[in-house]
C-alpha cells in the first residue's frame, strides 16, 4: 500500500531550530513535496525535492533520502508565524495524485 | 502568480440540499482537484480532471460529481447534501507536466 508517517505534533521556541521528519512508503516515487497550511487556510507550496540532498530556501530547508524513504523539513530562526501545520506529500508515479501525509501541528512558543 | 479561487469561504446548507462548489483559476492549468479534509483524516481526493469535459474519480467520491465545461473552472456539486458532508472543500490546480499543487482559499461548508 501507499503510507506515509509524520509526527502529529511538534512543539519548539522562538528562535530555535525544528525538523520535522517524513518516512513515505510508496510504490513509484516521483517527487516529494512539502506545504505549509495555517489554521482555516489552504496549504501553500513550500519545497519539493526530487533528487536526494539538500534543497535549501531562505530559513526552510528540506532533504531527501530516496534510498530511505525519508525527508525532512527544516526550519530556522522559528517565528511565531510558522506555528501551523506541515504537509508532507508524495508523487506516486501517477502523475495526476498525490499521496498526502496527515500533516504535522507545529507550535512555536515564546 | 497562480490564483485559484473559491466561490465562498463558508457555506450552511441543510440536509437534502443540492450544493455546487466552484473554483476557477487563471493560469491556463490543464489539471483542476477537488479535496476535502477533515481532522485526524487529511486530505482526500474526490475527483480530479486532466482537461476539458474529462475527470477521473479520486479516493473518495460517492455523493460528488464534477464538472468542467471550461479549462480555469472545475466545479464540485453535492447532488444531496448530507451531514457527513460538513467538512473544508479545497480546489488545487496544476500546470501539464509540472508537479506543483496550488490551492484555493477552501470552503468551509456545514450542512445542517
Amino acid at each position: 500500500g501507499q503510507n506515509i508517517d509524520q509526527p502529529t505534533e511538534m512543539t519548539a521556541t522562538e528562535g530555535a531550530i525544528v525538523q520535522i521528519n517524513c518516512t513515505y512508503q510508496t510504490s513509484g516515487f516521483n517527487g516529494l513535496f512539502w506545504y505549509q497550511q495555517h489554521a482555516g487556510e489552504a496549504p501553500t507550496f513550500l519545497s519539493y525535492n526530487v533528487l536526494d540532498g539538500l534543497e535549501e530556501k531562505g530559513r526552510f530547508s528540506s532533504f531527501l533520502s530516496r534510498s530511505k524513504g525519508y525527508s525532512y523539513l527544516l526550519l530556522k530562526e522559528l517565528q511565531m508565524k510558522d506555528s501551523a501545520s506541515y504537509l508532507c506529500a508524495v508523487n506516486a508515479g501517477n502523475n495526476r495524485k498525490l499521496i498526502w501525509g496527515l500533516g504535522t501541528s507545529l507550535a512555536v512558543n515564546p | 502568480d497562480v490564483k485559484v479561487t473559491q466561490s465562498s469561504r463558508y457555506l450552511v446548507k441543510r440536509t437534502g440540499e443540492k450544493v455546487f462548489l466552484e473554483c476557477v483559476q487563471d493560469m491556463d492549468h490543464e489539471n483542476m482537484f477537488w479535496y476535502r479534509q477533515d481532522p485526524g483524516l487529511g486530505l482526500r481526493l474526490i475527483y480530479f480532471s486532466y482537461d476539458v469535459k474529462m475527470k477521473e474519480k479520486g479516493d473518495i467520491p460517492e455523493g460528488y460529481s464534477v464538472s468542467r465545461e471550461k479549462k480555469e473552472r472545475f466545479s464540485l456539486i453535492l447532488e444531496s447534501a448530507s451531514t457527513n458532508q460538513t467538512s473544508m472543500y479545497l480546489c488545487a490546480s496544476r500546470a501539464a507536466g509540472v508537479d506543483t499543487q496550488y490551492f484555493g482559499p477552501g470552503t468551509r461548508l456545514t450542512v445542517l
